[in-house]
């Protein structure tokens, strides 16, 4: 079973719909990630979370919230859902060195989002 | 201008050649990531450095601190190599990544 899945993997919505994005881990890692992908623009973090207790914006955060239900969830909410929204959405997370200089991130499988 | 830059955007390369991508960035960091996206979308973390080189099976992954410059190397490359190769810089103790845009590689058998 893969260590980071996301949910649903492909979502078709319309403007204005609230949708939310789920992301599970079996890693045991504390730090989780959101990040938005265009083509051409790369990689964006929308939020992250360094432990149940903390969630911080990215440097795309705005229209998007999250909520951080457990060690193992971290849930990306669209309140009301645009066409420039639509992109390719994953979830990571990171963790397990015991608070070293650096870590390796693992990233879920992606969700395409289409915002009509 | 962008704080981690990747060149080429592009490269098509016949089985066999040695390919070269390189990754420049403009901050400080504590690490640098070497990212791999599949055709079907997933990515994969292939290296983190901070000084030296890695190694690991045909692919190898250099950095010069000084330089703030680091390649990735694929020696021998076949057309499962064939995907979009991701630098990005680990700024400082907050584990956040910036990301480059990506070079697409195509392995031409």
């Amino acid at each position: 079973d893969a260590d980071v899945t996301q949910t649903p993997r492909n979502r078709i919505t319309k403007t204005g719909k609230r949708i939310m994005l789920e992301c599970s881990q079996t890693k045991g890692h504390d730090r989780m990630y959101w990040y938005r992908q265009d083509p051409g623009l790369g990689l964006r973090l929308i939020y992250y979370s360094f432990d149940v207790k903390d969630i911080n914006k990215g440097e795309i955060s705005d229209g998007y919230s999250v909520s951080r239900q457990a060690q193992a969830k971290f849930s990306l909410s669209l309140e009301s859902a645009i066409p420039n929204q639509t992109a390719l959405y994953f979830c990571a997370t990171s963790g397990g060195t015991g608070g070293g200089p650096a870590e390796t991130q693992y990233f879920g499988p992606g969700t395409r989002l289409l915002v009509l | 201008k962008n704080e981690v830059e990747q060149s080429p955007q592009n490269l098509t390369a016949q089985e066999g050649e040695f390919i070269t991508i390189n990754c420049s960035y403009s901050v400080g960091i504590s690490a640098l990531h070497w990212l791999q996206q599949h055709p079907g979308g997933g990515i994969v973390s292939l290296f983190m450095l901070s000084s030296g080189k890695k190694k690991h099976g045909r692919l190898i992954a250099t950095i010069n601190i000084q330089e703030k410059h680091s390649s990735l190397h694929i020696t021998a490359s076949h057309p499962r190599d064939s995907a979009v190769y991701i630098c990005a810089a680990e700024r400082g103790s907050n584990y956040k990544l910036t990301f480059g845009k990506g070079t697409l590689l195509t392995v031409n058998p």
